[in-house]
């Protein structure tokens, strides 16, 4: 099924470790995001790759890097995990869709640092 | 700098009634605006999405209505029923094909 997957879904690491989440889409859509959602709060954008080949910052991107590896993946590196960082976190795509730009979510993934 | 802002943050309503989510965004340079639907626990679904040269879409019982000028977009919700419960994030595209959300709205609809 067309659509965007992330891996993993679930995720303990212990502080100063480092992960990737992996994501990736078969909708050749061009852009790509990640977001975090923390408990009482909206979506906060990590980084977006708005096209193959370019990453810009969003709104709270200390702590993580990103890859744009080609058009269908986008992964999130956490290079020394804090407990801060323990947080559900989403990809998603977006693209032309018969004239609309569709945005499509992974099913998120749940990171815990103790 | 774009910013989201909706009101209320949540909502406690009895069944059958209509209600209405707001959205509102300082920067009026969007390419559109989408109503999301998260369940706990679970992803995103998008409800409506409406492209910055409309004013409103539809779908079913749900009505979205976009101002760009002033910065807003409303969520009709008619006849609401208890499997309407969830929260309800709105998220506007900007210039750079920047992606950016609101804190939703907690919608509890009271059988």
């Amino acid at each position: 099924n067309a659509g965007v997957t992330q891996t993993p879904k679930f995720q303990v690491l212990k502080t100063g470790q480092s992960m990737t989440l992996q994501c990736a889409q078969d909708m050749n859509h061009n852009s790509m995001y990640w977001y975090r959602q923390d408990p009482g709060m909206g979506l906060r954008l990590i980084y977006y790759s708005a096209s193959e080949g370019t990453t810009d910052k969003g709104e709270v991107p200390n702590g993580y890097n990103v890859s744009r590896l080609n058009k269908r993946e986008f992964s999130l590196r956490l290079e020394s995990a804090a407990p801060s960082q323990t947080s559900v976190y989403f990809c998603a795509s977006s693209g032309e869709t018969s004239g609309a730009n569709v945005l499509t979510f992974g099913a998120g993934s749940r990171l815990t640092v103790l | 700098k774009q910013e989201v802002t909706q009101i209320p943050a949540a909502l406690s309503v009895p069944e059958g009634e209509n209600l209405v989510l707001n959205c509102s965004f300082t920067d009026s340079a969007i390419y559109n605006l989408q109503w999301f639907r998260q369940d706990p626990g679970k992803g995103l679904t998008s409800l409506l999405l409406i492209q910055s040269s409309q004013r409103e879409q539809t779908s079913g019982r749900l009505n979205a209505s976009l101002d760009k000028s002033s910065g807003r977009s409303t969520l009709y919700i008619a006849a609401s029923q208890p499997g309407d419960s969830a929260t309800y994030l709105c998220a506007v595209l900007d210039s750079s094909y920047k992606l950016i959300f609101g804190s939703g709205t907690r919608l509890l609809v009271r059988p």
